[in-house]
């Protein structure tokens, strides 16, 4: 069975500043990789996926994150963050056999001016 | 928007009655998933539902039940609630196999 590890559950940024939120999988089987952002009292809103090819995916809102499958990773960056960002950020694993995802237990980015 | 209705928003109860929430997922999509936040569990997949068969089950409770109908809505049914069934039920929804879920805003319960 897959899962997920998010290293962070709180991450306080000034404005303008990079961040890089981390999550890390575990599964015996080729996977699917998702990052979710849950805004205050909002759904889930898939920001970016990884299904083959490239490991650097871009997603919405400037946000990108790099596949690497030697360290089960699946980090999420954004060079510059607003205010706007802030936001439960969960990352989300499916088997290429099936279709459940499984989530992490997110990560509160808080951006402060 | 993305698509996937659900209702209703918010839903206060007590201990031991039933409540039923229903979720109509994007047009054309087949796959419909029960998901329960909590602050102490996260993201707790529930059950899911492809074209009116279920596919999957995750932690649900047996006081718990869902289907979905032939209009592919499906709805999700807590019975003998608990205080501790208080949470957000989601539902999403997708078209294929790739895990790429669609999800709707939710249904906040609260069970006093």
């Amino acid at each position: 069975a897959q899962s997920v590890t998010q290293l962070d559950s709180q991450v306080p940024v000034f404005e303008e500043a990079p961040v890089e939120l981390r999550c890390n999988y575990s599964s015996s089987v080729s996977v699917y990789l998702f990052w979710y952002v849950q805004y205050p009292n909002q759904g889930l809103q898939l920001l970016l996926k990884y299904l083959s090819g490239s490991t650097l995916v871009k997603g919405i809102n400037g946000f990108e994150a790099e596949f690497n499958k030697s360290q089960t990773s699946f980090h999420l960056r954004k060079p510059s963050v607003h205010i706007s960002d802030t936001a439960e950020y969960f990352c989300a694993v499916s088997e290429s056999s099936g279709d459940k995802l499984t989530f992490g237990t997110g990560t509160r980015l808080a951006v402060r001016p | 928007d993305s698509g996937v209705t659900q209702t209703p928003k918010h839903l206060i109860t007590a201990t031991g009655q039933r409540v039923t929430l229903r979720c109509s997922p994007r047009s054309g999509d087949l796959s419909v998933y029960w998901y329960q936040q909590s602050l102490d569990q996260g993201l707790q997949f529930l059950i899911q539902y492809y074209n009116g068969e279920e596919r999957a089950k995750g932690n649900i409770l047996e006081r718990f039940s869902a289907q979905q109908f032939p209009d592919l809505h499906s709805e999700l049914n807590l019975s003998s609630l608990e205080l501790g069934d208080s949470a957000l039920y989601f539902c999403a929804s997708s078209v294929g196999v790739t895990g790429e879920l669609f999800f709707g805003e939710g249904s906040r319960l609260t069970v006093l």
